[in-house]
Parts: C-alpha cells; sequence; structure tokens
C-alpha cells in the first residue's frame, strides 16, 4: 500500500483565516481523495484530485471554500479558506494501491 | 442509493469475545467493501476487504461475511483484545482499483471496546 505524509498534523486557527494541508504520496498516484471527518462523525468525501484537471466536488463542498491543487501525480493541498467554528474536523487525504489507504489527518480547530 | 448503514454504534465485549458489526447497502453497483480500523488521533487503516463474488474473506483473526442477496456484509473479530479497541467503519465503492477508481462511502462507524 502507499504511504501518505500529510501536513500539519494539526493546527488552530482563528475564524476568517485559510489553512493549507498537504498531502505527499510516496508514489505515483492518478487520483486523490480529500476527506472531512467532523468530532465523532464519519469520514465524508470533499472531492476527488485529479491530475492535470480541477478537482470533482461532492455536493454540499464546494471550490471556493475548498481549493484544491494537484500540481503533480504525487503531491496535493487542501486549502480551507474564510474558516469558521463549523470547519473545525479531522481532513484527511486518500489515495488508491491495492486498497484505500489514508494519511494521518490533519485535526483543525478553528476558534 | 448511496447511503451504508452501520449497526451497533457501539459494542463492548469481554477480551476473548467475538464481536460482529453489520452493513447494509442499497446501491447495488458497489462492488468492493472495506473495513477500517481507527485509533484516536489516527487515520483510518485498511484492515480487510471483499468483492462481492466471494461471500467470505479471512485475514487473521479478521472475517468478513458477505450476503450479495441481502445486501449486507458484516466484520466479525475472533478472540479479541483489548488492543482491538478502536472505532470499525465499512465503507463501499463502484469500481475501486483496474482502470477507474470509486470514492468511498462510509457507514456510521462502530465504537468497540475490549475489557480485559
Amino acid at each position: 500500500s502507499a504511504v501518505i505524509s500529510q501536513k500539519p498534523s494539526r493546527d488552530i486557527c482563528q475564524r476568517g483565516t485559510s489553512l493549507t494541508i498537504q498531502c505527499q504520496v510516496d508514489s505515483q498516484v492518478t487520483m486523490m481523495f480529500w476527506y472531512r471527518q467532523q468530532p465523532g462523525q464519519s469520514l465524508t468525501l470533499i472531492a476527488t484530485a485529479n491530475q492535470g484537471s480541477e478537482a470533482t466536488y461532492e455536493s454540499g463542498f464546494v471550490i471556493d471554500k475548498f481549493p484544491i491543487s494537484r500540481p503533480n501525480l504525487t503531491f496535493s493541498t487542501l486549502t480551507v479558506s474564510n474558516m469558521s467554528p463549523e470547519d473545525s474536523s479531522i481532513y484527511l487525504c486518500s489515495v488508491y494501491r491495492a486498497g484505500y489507504t489514508f494519511g494521518s489527518g490533519t485535526r483543525l480547530t478553528v476558534v | 442509493q448511496q447511503q451504508v448503514k452501520q449497526s451497533p454504534q457501539s459494542l463492548i465485549v469481554q477480551k476473548g469475545g467475538i464481536p460482529i458489526i453489520n452493513c447494509a447497502y442499497e446501491n447495488t453497483a458497489f462492488d468492493y467493501f472495506p473495513w477500517y480500523q481507527q485509533f484516536p488521533g489516527k487515520g483510518p487503516a485498511l484492515l480487510i476487504a471483499i468483492r462481492p463474488d466471494v461471500s467470505e474473506k479471512k485475514e487473521g483473526r479478521f472475517t468478513i461475511s458477505f450476503n450479495k442477496s441481502a445486501k449486507q456484509f458484516s466484520l466479525h473479530i475472533m478472540d479479541s483484545q483489548p488492543g482491538d479497541s478502536a472505532t470499525y467503519f465499512c465503507a463501499a465503492s463502484i469500481g475501486a482499483g483496474g482502470t477507474s477508481y470509486g470514492k468511498l462511502t462510509f457507514g456510521q462507524g462502530t465504537i468497540l471496546t475490549v475489557h480485559p
């Protein structure tokens, strides 16, 4: 399976600011997935990032709020923009290689 | 159509017991069913996965039972240990692997506690 490095592991941010989360994979992958896990909840897909094209967003998630970059086949970023306390969650990236593998997540707290 | 329903929400067993977690789905296009284990502060880790052409799969102490006609699948943990205490998620996707990669739809999660 793939090894995923995600940064930062946690952050506390002021409302109205933005945070960019980085996801680095140890091998080239076609698609990278970004999930949100709200406190005590399950995982919900935010968007799918394919290298060289615009990310595909799930219902309820928009590009202005969660812009995604995918500059190459091993790296992606997710930005959480204009944050509010409701954005406090764990954000996870995932790739498929012999099964879907997840990063360790970014625990975001917005105050 | 895209929902995966998981039960129970929480489960407490004694060491050596066999906890069973159940999931049900509606979308018959789902063709990949993984289970994940998540410890606090960690990302989900893949435990075991099954495709609908088999009815059971075992890996170590973990077994998936799959009932295609009932659209249900379950996770059994044999000889459970306190270290198995974690949150378990079932999931489903369409077209995982191969040339198309489906997104995962997750169940609601089950908090398992194994007492010593």
